[in-house]
């Protein structure tokens, strides 16, 4: 089965310039979350879908994010305007229910805000 | 928080083994995860320990003790591709969101 896609996997935009993510999850995956990693911390979780509905963002940063998932299928997360502390690393993961096994991660999207 | 400390790095010899601690304080979670990642990588699943004790798979196991508030992945065989990045994750038992440790940079050597 294919993997989580992740869109694209590298990105360079000046401050206050808008920038959009897209993450395609294992299809049939009701669960997609993302997460993001900046330099030298931890990743850490921005937010769940379960389907088209946000069950968990308490992780956004602030109201520059919006995440977004149209018909419960790809998901996006826009970053407008954006800053240079967004630098960093975005994940997206998904899994099929609450089994904790069935967590998989995309490969990432780089953001480098210059 | 939940304070998920991981020493930065560890070195060791292909063929030996190695374990990567990882301790945390924090009032409750579901489990606990060890994921590893390759550099540019997506993180990908080794483990995931609920109850106290060993879950051995092959040549990695994890350990964990809640009471003490620590667990570890062990790597046994080290081969050269097991040089990566090791993620101690908590599972948030106030819903699906893990909380990563910084992670353990671990370099086998010949």
């Amino acid at each position: 089965e294919a993997g989580v896609t992740q869109f694209p996997s590298h990105s360079v935009i000046e401050k206050g310039q808008t920038v959009t993510l897209r993450c395609d999850p294992i299809s049939g995956h009701d669960n997609l979350y993302w997460y993001r990693r900046v330099m030298g911390k931890e990743i850490k979780f921005l937010l769940h879908f379960v389907k088209e509905s946000k069950q968990d963002e308490s992780g956004m940063p602030n109201n520059r994010f919006l995440a977004e998932r149209t018909g419960g299928t790809y998901s996006t997360l826009k970053v407008q305007p954006a800053e240079l502390e967004d630098s960093g690393v975005y994940f997206c993961a998904s899994s099929q229910d609450y089994s904790v096994y069935g967590y998989t991660f995309g490969s990432g999207t780089r953001l480098t805000v210059v | 928080g939940q304070n998920i400390d991981q020493p930065t790095e560890m070195t060791a010899t292909e063929g030996a083994i190695v374990q990567i601690n990882c301790t945390y304080q924090t009032s409750g979670f579901n489990g606990l995860f060890w994921y590893q990642q390759h550099a540019g990588e997506a993180p990908t699943f080794l483990s995931y320990n609920v109850l106290d004790g060993l879950e051995e798979k092959g040549r990695f196991s994890s350990f964990l003790s809640r009471s003490k508030g620590y667990s570890y992945l062990l790597l046994k065989e080290l081969q050269m591709k097991d040089s990566a990045s090791y993620l101690c994750a908590l599972h948030s038992n106030s819903g699906y969101a893990l909380n990563f440790g910084k992670g353990t940079s671990l370099l086998v050597t010949p």
